[in-house]
């Protein structure tokens, strides 16, 4: 399978924790995103990488909420200290680089984190 | 604040009928439109791109009116697996913002 990875795909935890999330993107894409998403809503932006550069994450949504992307291919999100609040999917989204046409995403199958 | 609106919905539709949704956007600046299609406890899925000139890919026709702000989704001779939630989403131009989706429009098709 040649998709956009993440893993795991379920995670429990109990309020306090930390988690970490993987993702591993279509291999020829560099921008690779992250994304949360509530019951009822639709995807929210979190943060963006361009290779290894996080070029956005004002959108991040709090401080205890960080990314990595060290080699340009695989990323991580960390949430420290988990809240109930924080229960959600997140979603990873990668995409080619593609000067003058419209940029598609694809998406992983998602992380489904719940806060106890 | 950059929204896009969409009508919840759930439609209910026969199968076999037409069955057509809006969505509002409000950057005017905004660059590039698509509809996402989302399964239950799946993730999205990109369905069609739309453009200015509006675009047909078998049963589906997407359009774009700028002057407006509106994207418009028709499914004609709906079928049972088009139930899903169909997102409409804008990018606000580049990576940098990622893409805006709306909540979604629920639709069942039923038999």
């Amino acid at each position: 399978d040649t998709g956009v990875s993440q893993n795991p795909r379920h995670k429990i935890t109990k309020r306090g924790q930390n988690v970490t999330f993987r993702c591993d993107p279509i291999s020829e894409h560099n921008r690779l995103y992250w994304y949360r998403q509530t019951l009822g809503q639709g995807p929210e932006f979190l943060t963006y990488f361009q290779n290894e550069a996080q070029l956005e994450k004002s959108r991040l949504l709090s401080d205890r909420f960080s990314a990595e992307r060290p080699k340009g291919s695989f990323s991580t999100l960390e949430i420290q200290r988990t809240e109930q609040g924080d229960s959600a999917m997140y979603l990873c989204a990668s995409s080619p680089r593609i000067v003058g046409l419209q940029e598609t995403q694809y998406f992983g199958p998602g992380t489904r984190l719940l806060v106890l | 604040r950059k929204e896009v609106e969409q009508d919840p919905g759930p439609f209910n539709v026969p199968e076999g009928a037409t069955v057509a949704f809006n969505c509002t956007y409000s950057n005017s600046a905004s660059q590039s439109f698509f509809w996402y299609r989302q399964d239950c406890r799946k993730e999205p899925k990109l369905l069609m791109s739309v453009y200015s000139s509006g675009n047909e890919d078998g049963r589906f026709t997407a359009q774009l009116n700028r002057a407006s702000q509106y994207i418009s989704l028709l499914i004609r001779d709906s079928k049972l697996s088009d139930s899903a939630t169909y997102l409409c989403v804008v990018n606000d131009g580049g990576g940098a913002d990622g893409l805006t989706f709306g909540k979604g429009t629920h639709l069942i098709i039923q038999p």
